[in-house]
């Protein structure tokens, strides 16, 4: 069966330093793996996916991601975190040969000023 | 690339009463869409998966005669909340598929009150 377990439900951060959200994942195939980020009464923006390419992706507004099959991992970092990076953050794994997501929990990001 | 609207942004409507969200691709042609609902702080529950010129599938536990689905062109997937009541209230997002299909490409959301 495939799941994501995103570990943390809350993280929080100050202005400047660096963020580590995780998220393991478990699947039969090879996935697709995706982190979206949310703000409050908004859709899903997609910051970076991972397609069996190159296992560190990078993505938008200065996060990426490493994909480490033998961890089963796929956590999100960034070096320097903004106010504006306060949001909710999904990590989404599609199993290979499917087109339906399975989503985390989710992490809520809190930067401190 | 890849924009996804829905309208309205909000609707807040009385107990009884149906109502229609759009969902359109602005860019690119969706050949399925998708139908997600997100209670407060939580993440999202697939509703139904829309595919353009079919019949949706949904998701064991939802109701497709209380949450109605019309995929009518490659642009445009409406979703029409019967007879609503207070416990539909909640956040509606759709999303489109793009051309792998690994990728979905999200709408802002619709968030429905019913009084």
């Amino acid at each position: 069966a495939q799941s994501v377990t995103q570990l943390d439900s809350h993280v929080s951060v100050s202005e400047g330093t660096p963020v580590l959200l995780r998220c393991n994942y478990s699947s039969s195939y090879s996935p697709s793996l995706f982190w979206y980020v949310q703000h409050p009464n908004k859709g899903l923006q997609l910051l970076l996916k991972y397609t069996s390419a190159a296992t560190l992706v990078k993505g938008i507004n200065g996060f990426e991601a490493e994909f480490k099959k033998s961890e089963t991992s796929f956590h999100l970092t960034k070096p320097s975190a903004h106010m504006s990076d306060a949001a909710e953050y999904f990590c989404v794994v599609n199993p290979s040969g499917t087109y339906k997501y399975i989503f985390g929990t989710g992490t809520r990001l809190k930067v401190l000023a | 690339g890849a924009v996804v609207s829905q309208h309205p942004s909000w609707v807040i409507c009385k107990s009884g009463t149906s109502v229609k969200i759009e969902c359109r691709s602005l860019d690119f042609q969706a050949t399925t869409m998708f139908w997600y609902r997100q209670f407060p702080k939580q993440s999202l529950m697939l509703m139904a998966t829309s595919n353009e010129g079919s019949k949706a599938t949904y998701e064991q536990g939802v109701e497709k005669d209380k949450f109605l689905i019309n995929h009518a062109s490659l642009t445009l997937s409406t979703l029409t909340v019967t007879s609503a009541h207070p416990e539909d209230s909640s956040f509606y997002i759709c999303s489109a598929g793009g051309a792998s299909l690994d990728t979905q490409y999200f709408g802002p959301g619709t968030r429905l009150t019913v009084l």
